[in-house]
């Protein structure tokens, strides 16, 4: 049973253009959301992360917004740059160590 | 700081075989994880140490799995017998416990059961 869903497996972007990604979740539990980046053959990075009191959190030319009423959230990369380009995980928890994860949305940002 | 590092990088076994994850939770991490990645399921937890101590081993698949941690710096996660279904990428992560504190990964280990 997935509890986050990631529901575009893919994006194609232009560079210099905004990046949103989209994530929705299920379980109202969850108290803290993180987005991880993965590049081919490496593990997933941690990007940004929002708690549930928020509804915006900024880092740079990252940006993630929760909608709790609509259990939804995003990550909008301004302006999307090549090195971007990546496998990006949303992520939730209601306790302290474990995470729900989505099935993830490859990002490609073109010259 | 070398980050988690995970070995063998790429396991290719015959179904039946023992098949020996290894990980190197970064120094001074106290918390350790083991995810795995299957096209099917995405990146689900296997298994939860705090302080060498498995606290969460809900997300475990079945008995032929098992994982170890002797020690802070050392954790192995064990698949006996092996099967074709196990093919997947396992990723072992550390952290610090308490509140909600980023998880490093490690590169991961793909691990083939042919």
């Amino acid at each position: 049973d997935q509890q986050v869903k990631q529901n575009s497996p893919s994006l194609s972007v232009q560079e210099g253009r905004i990046s949103i990604l989209n994530c929705d979740y299920t379980n109202s539990m969850f108290d803290y959301f993180l987005w991880y980046k993965k590049y081919p053959a490496e593990g997933p990075t941690f990007l940004i992360s929002i708690s549930s009191i928020k509804d915006k959190n900024e880092d740079g030319r990252f940006t993630v917004f929760l909608n709790k009423s609509a259990k939804h959230l995003s990550l909008h990369i301004v302006p999307s740059q090549p090195g971007d380009s990546a496998v990006y995980f949303c992520a939730a928890s209601f306790n302290d160590y474990k995470l729900s994860f989505g099935a993830g949305t490859t990002v490609t940002v073109r010259a | 700081d070398a980050g988690v590092i995970q070995s063998p990088r790429h396991e290719v076994t015959e179904m039946g075989q023992e098949v020996t994850l290894r990980c190197k939770p970064i120094s001074g991490h106290n918390s350790l994880f083991w995810y795995r990645q299957t096209m099917m399921r995405g990146l689900e937890l296997l298994i939860y140490f705090n302080n060498n101590v498995p606290i969460d081993d809900s997300g475990m698949p079945e008995d032929r799995f098992s994982a170890k941690m002797p020690n802070a710096s050392f954790s192995t996660l064990k698949i006996q017998p092996s099967e074709p279904r196990d093919s997947a990428v396992y990723f072992c992560a550390s952290g610090l416990a308490g509140g909600h504190n980023e998880q490093f990964f490690g590169p991961g280990t793909r691990l083939t059961v042919l």
